[in-house]
């Protein structure tokens, strides 16, 4: 089955304690990109990965490390978490590399951290 | 950046009623695209759609691109339906899907 999957889906965690949320594509997609949810400022992109070791800031990126070492694979990296991280994160993908934004984007289910 | 307005805010439909919500967009896109988010937090594909008119059971859309708006039609709605619609589009210069503040549907028995 075509699917982005996330791990993990819930996550409850404290300040400064490094955290990594993984993401996965089984479509061979060249775009993945990461995006949070919170309330009242809506959906906000973090970082969006062109293909294999292209990865480059979205809206938000302050307190986000990524890294694109294999097509598949697009790991979220909070390296010393802080309450205002606390959101709802959604990976997604898309087809082709340089024309992905033209291409249907697909999201993985979500994962819902808390930083206490 | 791009203003995505959706309208309306919120929606309250009895089971069986019909629906329109509607996407404006302040600028020219190469994407756009409706997601349906289930209570669970899940956001759903419905359609991606730049431009034309798209249907899938009881869900349409069109955009009329040239205009800068995208309707989405929810015909005989079932309780199912309830949740946040969005829609969110890529300007033609940028990479990032912009997200409307969605419309937020609640289909009663």
């Amino acid at each position: 089955e075509a699917q982005v999957t996330q791990n993990p889906r819930y996550l409850i965690t404290v300040t400064g304690k490094k955290l990594t949320v993984t993401c996965s594509q089984n479509m061979n997609h060249e775009y993945m990109s990461w995006y949070r949810q919170d309330p009242g400022l809506g959906l906000r992109q973090i970082y969006y990965s062109m293909n294999v070791e292209v990865t480059d800031k979205g809206d938000v990126p302050e307190g986000y490390k990524v890294s694109r070492k294999e097509k598949r694979n697009f790991p979220l990296i909070l390296e010393s978490p802080s309450p205002n991280q606390t959101s709802l994160y959604f990976c997604a993908s898309s087809f082709k590399g340089a024309k992905a934004v033209r291409d249907t984007q697909y999201f993985g289910p979500g994962t819902r951290l808390t930083v206490l | 950046g791009i203003q995505v307005e959706q309208s309306p805010p919120d929606l309250i439909l009895q089971e069986g009623a019909n629906s329109t919500l509607r996407c404006n967009f302040s600028d020219s896109v190469n994407n756009l695209q409706w997601f349906h988010q289930n209570p669970w937090g899940q956001l759903i594909n419905l359609f991606y759609i730049p431009s034309g008119t798209k249907q899938n059971g009881r869900l349409s859309a069109t955009t009329v691109a040239t205009e800068r708006y995208s309707l989405l039609y929810i015909s005989s709605s079932q309780t199912t339906d309830s949740g946040v619609y969005f829609c969110a589009v890529v300007r033609d210069s940028g990479y990032a899907l912009n997200f409307g503040k969605g419309t937020s549907l609640l289909v009663t028995p």
